[in-house]
């Protein structure tokens, strides 16, 4: 199994500013991911980051938006980056233990609203 | 391409009757497949998982869902509900990418549970 926190879990924020998120894991973990929940809506996965290289981004995301930062196998940071009233989401860490076990993990979120 | 589909974003069951949130998926592949429940303010926790071993799956908290290949569905269901039973609940299939795991999940849209007492 694995842990997950993130900070913060929540913020309020001015538009134009950014927020970075962090995520932290109590074991190591090649591939991080993270997903945002728009309000009443599903999961939707911004992006996988791996340590040691380029984040790798889905289909609507890219980096100047949400760069992500993965120094090493416990821990990675989501930016969100000019941020608009849109960017109101929940923003989630999930890892997917080695050796690529059946079972991802979840953080508890974090709650932005940018007003 | 892979895909999940939960029928009816709200489901309204009494306290004490039988709890049956509908998912169908979509993959050419045998697939892995999940159950989150989302309390509010909470971030997801699994209730159960489906990795191609026995059929029925049993999970946590007296919820159970049922792989049927020929139906493409993986149904969770409890025969009692709870008040505490009251969450989103998220089915989800994991992305395979040619013959690798990839580790990503897609999400279904969510269903909605209330419990009345």
């Amino acid at each position: 199994s694995a842990v997950i926190s993130q900070k913060p879990s929540r913020d309020i924020c001015q538009r134009g500013t950014s927020l970075t998120i962090q995520c932290q894991v109590d074991s190591q973990v090649t591939m991080m991911f993270w997903y945002r929940q728009q309000p009443g809506q599903s999961l939707t996965l911004i992006a996988t980051a791996n340590q040691g290289s380029e984040a790798t981004y889905e289909s609507g995301f890219v980096i100047d938006k949400f760069p992500i930062s993965r120094p090493n196998l416990t821990f990675s940071t989501l930016t969100v980056s000019n941020m608009s009233p849109e960017d109101s989401s929940i923003y989630l860490c999930s890892v997917d233990p080695e050796p690529m076990n059946t079972e991802a993990f979840f953080g508890q979120g974090t709650r932005l609203t940018v007003v | 391409a892979q895909s999940v589909t939960q029928l009816g974003s709200h489901v309204s069951v009494s306290e004490g009757a039988l709890v049956l949130l509908r998912c169908n998926y979509s993959s050419s592949v045998p697939p892995y497949l999940f159950w989150y429940v989302q309390y509010p303010n909470q971030g997801l926790q699994l209730l159960l998982k489906y990795t191609s071993a026995a059929t029925l799956v049993k999970g946590i908290n007296g919820f159970e869902a049922e792989f049927k290949k020929s139906e493409t569905s993986f149904h969770l269901t409890k025969p009692s509900a709870h008040m505490s039973d009251a969450a989103e609940y998220f089915c989800a299939v994991r992305r395979v990418s040619g013959s690798s795991n990839t580790g990503k999940l897609i999400f279904g849209q969510g269903t909605t549970l209330q419990v009345k007492p």
